[in-house]
């Protein structure tokens, strides 16, 4: 069965300060991955897919991640982030022609001025 | 942009009362999907449904759970006699091919059950 996995619950960074928040994933084939972002009140925000090609993929807001098999891993990075992007975060697996996604239990970033 | 929309944004009901939850697809888009998160939980999938029928559903989606695509552009979610474990965020989403990353995501109804 798919999973995913996120190992931190809360990251704190400095406003301009680079970012980087981790996944994991448990998938037999080749998944499909995404990044949500989900601000209070909101619903959730695609940032950016892979589907195949390319392992770094560019996403809105400035963010991409990394696809990275051998390590199963897709990690989200920004170079700064900004105060606005303080938000909760949700890595999530799909099959091609599948019905539903898998999500993460969710990072949450604070952002400090 | 279209996006999808949910009513209401919070229910508050009694336990053993029937809710239903409303959502507004996109448009144009085919697939239709239920996901729920439980406070402090993971966002979890409920059930899809295309062409008026449920194409998947998960564990959770237990008969309580039924859904329902009343005129061309309603969906939606209803549990039979709610239970406290079904206070959750639910989240409606909409897909136009059903692949995995075409799903929009409504803002969500919070169901306070008590």
């Amino acid at each position: 069965a798919q999973s995913v996995t996120q190992p931190d619950i809360h990251i704190t960074v400095s406003e301009g300060a680079s970012l980087e928040l981790r996944c994991n994933y448990s998938y037999g084939a080749t998944p499909y991955l995404f990044w949500y972002v989900q601000s209070p009140g909101q619903g959730l925000q695609l940032l950016l897919k892979y589907f195949s090609g390319d392992t770094l993929v560019q996403g809105i807001k400035g963010f991409e991640a990394e696809f990275k098999r051998s390590q199963s891993s897709f990690n989200l990075r920004k170079p700064s982030v900004h105060w606005s992007d303080a938000a909760e975060y949700f890595c999530a697996v799909g099959e091609e022609y599948g019905n539903k996604l898998v999500f993460g239990a969710g990072t949450i970033l604070r952002v400090k001025s | 942009e279209p996006e999808v929309t949910q009513t209401p944004s919070h229910q508050v009901t009694q336990m053993g009362q029937e809710v239903i939850l409303r959502c507004v697809p996109i448009s144009n888009h085919l697939y239709f999907y239920w996901y729920r998160q439980i406070l402090g939980q993971k966002v979890e999938f409920l059930v899809s449904f295309y062409n008026n029928e449920i194409s998947e559903k998960s564990e959770i989606f237990d008969d309580q759970f039924s859904v329902e695509r009343p005129d061309g552009s309603n969906f939606t979610l209803k549990i039979r006699s709610t239970k406290l474990e079904d206070s959750a965020m639910y989240f409606c989403a909409s897909s136009e091919l059903g692949l995995a990353g075409s799903q929009f995501f409504g803002p969500g109804t919070r169901l306070t059950v008590l």
